[in-house]
């Protein structure tokens, strides 16, 4: 069945460190990708998208790429802050669209 | 305005008890969610719903039992509480529309059982 792996946190950072936060899926067909955002103590909240092979989604400084032939849509920032301290989700979405599978989370600290 | 709300923010009951937890959107979207997140943030779907009717329905204890009076409400309710239904529960919707979906999530409700 479809399903989503992501690297194991937690993360702790320096300020202005480099991120990378790997994912890659299993689906058949061509799912779409996302990457959710959780901070403390809060919902999660959609971080970016694609829906289809090498678009990339893009917000805040964050950056993934869809990579059908690697399977992966790994997160990347190229400075980390602060306030970007928080849980980040990788998710797939089947076809059938009333299905989503998360990955099991990452945790980021950055220290200043 | 709030897009996707849940009463209560907080829930501290005993174990046996009887619990009720409450989901709203405004968003106009046809499909919503109940998930668990554990301890160690694992976020796992429990229902979902379509239009009032129950589409997904993982493994979960039938003491959970999900209520939609409306699209726009997606209540769960818990009976004879137990110590490891202690967790997250958020609440979320989309609109069914395509594998391009995103969901919105609500606040989510803390649910501690002693």
């Amino acid at each position: 069945g479809d399903s989503v792996t992501q690297m194991e946190g937690p993360v702790t950072l320096s300020e202005e460190a480099f991120l990378t936060i790997n994912c890659t899926y299993t689906a058949t067909g061509y799912p779409s990708l996302f990457w959710y955002v959780q901070y403390p103590g809060e919902g999660l909240q959609l971080l970016l998208k694609a829906t289809k092979a090498d678009d990339k989604g893009s917000n805040k400084g964050f950056e993934a790429t869809y990579r059908k032939e690697t399977t992966s849509f790994h997160l990347e920032k190229g400075s980390v802050q602060v306030s970007d301290s928080a849980v980040y989700f990788c998710a797939l979405s089947a076809n059938t669209g009333n299905q989503f599978y998360f990955g099991t989370g990452t945790s980021l600290t950055v220290i200043p | 305005d709030t897009a996707v709300s849940q009463t209560p923010k907080y829930l501290v009951t005993q174990m046996g008890n009887d619990k009720s937890i409450k989901c709203e959107q405004n968003l106009g979207h046809d499909t919503m969610y109940w998930y668990k997140q554990d301890s160690k943030k694992f976020l796992k779907i429990m229902f979902s719903y379509n239009n009032k009717e129950l589409i997904i329905n993982e493994t979960v204890p039938n003491r959970f039992s999900p209520k939609s009076p409306d699209k726009a409400h997606l209540n769960l309710h818990i009976n004879s509480l137990e110590l490891g239904d202690s967790a997250v529960y958020f609440c979320a919707s989309s609109q069914v529309s395509g594998s391009w979906d995103e969901q919105f999530f609500g606040p989510g409700t803390r649910l501690t059982v002693l």
